[in-house]
């Protein structure tokens, strides 16, 4: 069954630090997703991105996120200066979107931890 | 805006109880969809059930059930005869018009033997 990858599984940096994080969205989903989830929270939206551009985001995705499909598989989170308050679990989700009736999958994640 | 509210922050029951797990939504959207998500210890999350705003018959799928309510707002999970591999922690989540989901805080779901 087809799945959602995500690369590294966990991550140490140290603050001030760039940081990307790689997903492999589901080869024929063309709606991409990142969320995180800061340990012991719920799972927050970031932004979603279709055709090549971001379609949403949420406040939490400010200057310092950017997020880019440089080729035909991989879908790319980067943290440009992390932050302590950037530790987290980063999930990437893709979806098959059908006039409404959209699931998202998950990847299963990257554990981001800035000291 | 949406939101989701899952009042129960913790359950435990033995195994082979059922157990319900409770979700109540907001929304401004008179279409949207209904999702519950499972997140065990491993931390991924793992798709369960979607249920779309016009289509409130309830179903069952194997031991999962679920209660769609649009008088009250709610979207409750049973899962009969619980198991051990049941233990996780559950989140309901919606989407509307902003095709985003909105999750809820959680329900840590923990079956003993």
């Amino acid at each position: 069954e087809p799945e959602v990858t995500q690369t590294p599984s966990h991550q140490v940096t140290q603050m001030g630090q760039e940081v990307i994080l790689r997903c492999v969205p589901i080869s024929n989903h063309l709606y991409f997703y990142w969320y995180r989830q800061i340990l012991g929270q719920k799972v927050e939206f970031l932004v979603s991105f279709y055709n090549n551009e971001i379609s949403e985001k949420s406040e939490i995705f400010d200057d310092q996120f950017s997020v880019e499909r440089p080729d035909g598989s991989n879908f790319t989170l980067k943290i440009r200066s992390t932050k302590l308050e950037d530790s987290a679990m980063y999930f990437c989700a893709s979806s098959e979107y059908n006039g409404g009736q959209e699931t998202q999958y998950f990847g299963p994640g990257t554990r981001l931890l800035v000291l | 805006a949406q939101k989701v509210t899952q009042a129960q922050t913790e359950i435990s029951v033995v195994e082979k109880e059922d157990v319900t797990l409770d979700c109540v939504y907001e929304t401004r959207d008179t279409t949207y969809y209904l999702f519950w998500y499972k997140q065990p210890p491993s931390g991924e999350l793992v798709f369960l059930i979607r249920r779309n705003s016009f289509d409130e018959q309830n179903e069952i799928s194997g031991r999962y059930s679920w209660n769609f309510q649009k008088s009250t707002s709610s979207f409750n999970f049973t899962i009969t005869a619980s198991q051990v591999v049941d233990s996780a922690v559950y989140f309901c989540a919606t989407s509307g018009s902003a095709r985003q989901l909105t999750f809820g805080s959680g329900t840590q779901l923990t079956v003993l033997p």
